[in-house]
């Protein structure tokens, strides 16, 4: 059974605080992806990760960081959280080539910056 | 960034009734997915489609690749309530990393 998990369902931070949020999958996907999730203005991609090491911006970049320093592992850093990236985290991965491009997701993160 | 057109933007239905949804692209794509997401949830991979044409079925749900590949349906026969959520489409292309989403169908279904 696929499974991409994420730290954390909910996390409250406070403006100027570093957020971590990590995800994990454990289907040996090269592609890893964080999204965020608004209403009205639906999945925008923010970073993207091809290989370890390897990242690509995304839409909305701005604000955020990545790491990726394990295969299995990509990481979502908001450096000094602001009260606008109060949002839905989602994490999903795929396979980089081949037949099969299905991308999962993980559970989300629901962030809120006060 | 870009956004497939998805329609309807809401349905309310009765338990029992079938449901139609479709999605549309200016550009074609190679892989079709459908999602369904539950409030507070991550989006859940229903269907997967690769190739123009194609019909699949998972259970109740019944998903189409569009001839011009620049379309894609789903069906949902006799509806339950457990079927509440949003469903959404993505498309994406080969030679890109991209996937491009849908705006969604938040269905209901009133038992």
């Amino acid at each position: 059974d696929v499974k991409v998990t994420q730290s954390s369902r909910y996390l409250v931070k406070r403006t100027g605080e570093k957020v971590f949020l990590e995800c994990v999958q454990d289907m040996d996907h090269e592609n890893m992806f964080w999204y965020r999730q608004d209403p009205g203005l639906g999945l925008r991609l923010i970073y993207f990760s091809y290989d370890v090491k390897m990242k690509e911006k995304g839409d909305i970049p701005e604000g955020y960081s990545v790491s990726r320093e394990k295969k299995e592992r990509f990481s979502l850093i908001l450096e000094s959280a602001s009260t606008n990236q109060t949002s839905m985290y989602l994490c999903a991965s795929s396979f980089r080539t081949g037949r099969y491009n299905e991308q999962f997701f993980g559970p989300g993160t629901r962030l809120t910056v006060l | 960034g870009q956004q497939l057109n998805q329609s309807p933007q809401s349905m309310f239905i009765q338990e029992g009734e079938d449901v139609s949804m479709n999605c549309t692209s200016s550009s074609i794509f190679n892989t079709w997915l459908w999602y369904k997401q539950e409030p507070g949830e991550g989006p859940v991979l229903l269907i997967a489609l690769y190739k123009a044409g194609e019909l699949t079925s998972n259970g109740r749900l019944t998903a189409q690749f569009g001839i011009t590949r620049k379309d894609s349906f789903l069906n949902i026969s006799a509806s339950i309530p457990s079927d509440v959520g949003i469903y959404f489409c993505a498309g994406w292309t080969s030679g890109t990393y991209k996937y491009i989403f849908g705006t969604g169908t938040r269905l209901k279904v009133l038992a």
